[in-house]
């Protein structure tokens, strides 16, 4: 079955300094990858995602995320962080299931020292 | 604009009561999702439903019931067979396929007390 790990529960990083969270997935087919930003009481935003071509995706508000086939990795980079980056942090995998179609990891939480 | 609204954002019950939860979306999108997520926890899918007039049970679907009747609509209602409902409800919803990802609402807060 498909799954997805987010490795890390907890990140903490200074204002400024660059950001890579982990994303592993586990999927037979060709996988289709997304992340999420989640500010506290707040839904989840969708940040960017991956279908095909460039391993390497731009997202919004600075993110970008690198696809690696070969490591089933689908990390998520920022150079410098802000304080309003701090939130939660989801990996998903779209699934070519009818039905149930996305899988979303644990997610990753985000602290940023000013 | 073009979105999901769920209301209210915040809900207070008794114990005991049946509590219904509203999503509703303009996107034209043929699935909905709903999910729950409790504090520290990532999301876990109660229902889905693909289309009108069906839906299927997600990973911790008892003590929940939703309905399907519009394609714009899709409520959640909470029964007092859910044993522990208080948490974070998140609405959802996709266009057919996996391709374009899922759009949330911005969520119900449940307190059963």
């Amino acid at each position: 079955a498909q799954s997805v790990t987010q490795p890390d529960i907890h990140i903490t990083v200074s204002e400024g300094a660059s950001l890579e969270l982990r994303c592993n997935y586990s999927y037979g087919a060709t996988p289709y990858l997304f992340w999420y930003v989640q500010s506290p009481g707040q839904g989840l935003q969708l940040l960017l995602k991956y279908f095909s071509g460039d391993t390497l995706v731009q997202g919004i508000k600075g993110f970008e995320a690198e696809f690696k086939r070969s490591q089933s990795s689908f990390n998520l980079r920022k150079p410098s962080v802000h304080w309003s980056d701090a939130a939660e942090y989801f990996c998903a995998v779209g699934t070519d299931n009818y039905g149930q179609n996305f899988v979303f990891g644990p997610g990753t939480r985000l602290s940023v020292l000013p | 604009d073009g979105g999901i609204t769920q209301s209210p954002k915040y809900l207070f019950r008794k114990e005991g009561q049946n509590v219904t939860l509203s999503c509703e979306q303009n996107l034209n999108h043929d699935a909905m999702y709903w999910y729950r997520q409790d504090p520290g926890q990532g999301l876990r899918l109660i229902y889905y439903s693909q289309i009108v007039n069906d839906f299927q049970k997600g990973d911790i679907a008892e003590g929940y019931s939703v309905s399907r009747e519009k394609k714009e609509s899709f409520p959640l209602t909470v029964t007092s067979a859910q044993k522990n409902p208080t948490a974070f409800y998140l609405c959802a919803s996709s266009a057919p396929g996996r391709a374009w990802g899922q759009y949330f609402g911005p969520g119900t807060r449940l307190t059963v007390t």
